[in-house]
């Protein structure tokens, strides 16, 4: 099993539509979560962190974290063609150092 | 104000060579990391210094990998006898690291190729 599990995808989205992602791990330990979008040969861009249950918005993003379930999401509202890239979800725990450690991204393709 | 810049930005070398990659973090951040991403991959970690100290070096994959980062700010990642398997996009990210924050902003990345 992988520490960070995402969906590959593609997720494809219609303009407008919310995009849904999610990120499993397997930490118990991991304090610290992170969302980062990656254009197509670009570095990995920082979108949200998130340290506590429940939700935490910005702007048309919203990630929402279940330790419980040791899950995390990010919804992306009001789905925009440039928001067409791939999300890679980050995870942090304090045993594992300050190091982040990541799912291999889920490719999202937003058609107008 | 300026992120993390990384130097080169492209790298072509052939099996066997040496090569150094560059990281300059965004000033003040005090923590630097080195991360390896290959095509369709998320970004593995390599190493981490906090000031001038190597705090975690579990993620060099053999001893042909070595960094410094002297003075606490600019990083130097360096690979002898460079294999085909290492190329890949090598990632630099520095934080204003606390307790609590643990924000990593990247660099652009040097992509390295070994012939």
């Amino acid at each position: 099993q992988k520490e960070v599990e995402q969906n590959s995808g593609p997720l494809s989205v219609p303009e407008g539509a919310i995009a849904s992602l999610n990120c499993t791990y397997s930490d118990r330990g991991s304090q610290s979560f992170f969302w980062y979008r990656q254009y197509s040969g670009k570095s990995p861009e920082l979108i949200m962190f998130i340290y506590s249950n429940g939700d935490k918005e910005d702007g048309r993003f919203t990630a929402q974290l279940n330790k419980a379930s040791q899950y995390v999401s990010l919804l992306i509202r009001d789905s925009q063609p440039s928001d067409s890239a791939t999300y890679l979800c980050a995870v942090n725990s304090k045993a594992a150092g300050n190091k982040l450690t990541f799912g291999g991204g889920t490719r999202v393709l937003v058609k107008p | 104000g300026a992120g993390v810049s990384q130097t080169p930005s492209n790298k072509v070398t052939e099996k066997g060579k040496y090569v150094e990659l560059r990281c300059d973090p965004i000033s003040g951040h005090t923590a630097l990391y080195w991360y390896r991403q290959s095509l369709g991959q998320g970004p593995e970690f390599l190493i981490y210094f906090q000031g001038t100290g190597a705090a975690d070096d579990s993620g060099l994959p053999n001893d042909r990998f070595f960094a410094v980062r002297p003075e606490g700010s600019v990083s130097t990642l360096k690979i002898q006898r460079t294999e085909r398997g290492d190329s890949a996009v090598y990632l630099c990210a520095s934080s204003y690291f606390t307790a609590r924050n643990n924000e990593q902003f990247f660099g652009p990345g040097t992509r390295l190729t070994v012939l």
